[in-house]
């Protein structure tokens, strides 16, 4: 069955490491967007990626970055971790915009001490 | 920008009753409409959509209705379980990104 996954699921980390967050979904999907998810704020987008070497800023994209080289893996990089990016963190993919529905990996929560 | 507000909770319920969580949207052209419900520890997925005004969506028991008069996709279920215990989150997608309102926690008791 197809699916997406994030790894790793619980990271703890210090403030100003780098840090990546892996996504890997094998739906083929075009349609790639990170997500992450606060208390009171619902989902917000950080990044998205329509395709590859396709990347696009999202609502909250202020030290993130992301790389699309294939199909399948978008991965999520904080250059400089701030504790005001402890969250969880959620990928997702979609078939196309509009209509289509995105589907979603289990998450990763991040710690940034 | 588009934009959706939904219904604040917490919300609890007893098993069997009725259950409604208000959502409201803000979109330019014509959007669709999303339930997304996420259980304890996992990643959202799809309950319901509908993709243009008057569309009603359905799925294990729970129904929205595509408003466009009233700007609204009410989440309703008659007969709330236990199980269906979750954080619910109304979204739509216009021709870019899909937008999630807030969130509300739903608990159910036995």
């Amino acid at each position: 069955d197809a699916e997406i996954t994030q790894s790793p699921r619980h990271k703890i980390t210090e403030t100003g490491r780098q840090v990546t967050l892996a996504c890997h979904q094998t739906w083929n999907h075009n349609n790639m967007f990170w997500y992450r998810q606060d208390l009171g704020h619902g989902l917000r987008l950080i990044h998205y990626s329509y395709g590859v070497h396709d990347t696009n800023k999202g609502e909250v994209s202020d030290g993130y970055s992301v790389s699309r080289s294939n199909t399948e893996d978008l991965p999520l990089t904080l250059e400089s971790a701030a504790s005001s990016q402890t969250s969880v963190y959620f990928c997702a993919s979609s078939r196309g915009t509009g209509g289509f529905e995105q589907y979603f990996g289990p998450g990763t929560r991040l710690t940034v001490t | 920008g588009d934009s959706v507000t939904q219904m604040e909770g917490p919300v609890t319920l007893s098993e069997e009753a009725f259950l409604t969580i208000n959502c409201t949207y803000t979109a330019t052209g014509y959007p669709s409409l999303f339930w997304y419900v996420q259980y304890p520890g996992e990643g959202l997925q799809l309950l319901l959509k509908a993709t243009k005004a008057d569309d009603k969506g359905s799925n294990k028991g729970f129904e929205a209705t595509y408003r466009k008069e009233t700007t609204s996709f009410h989440l309703e279920k008659g007969s709330v379980q236990v199980s269906d215990s979750a954080v619910y989150f109304c979204a739509l997608s216009g021709s870019n990104d899909m937008r999630f309102g807030a969130g509300t926690r739903l608990t159910v008791k036995p």
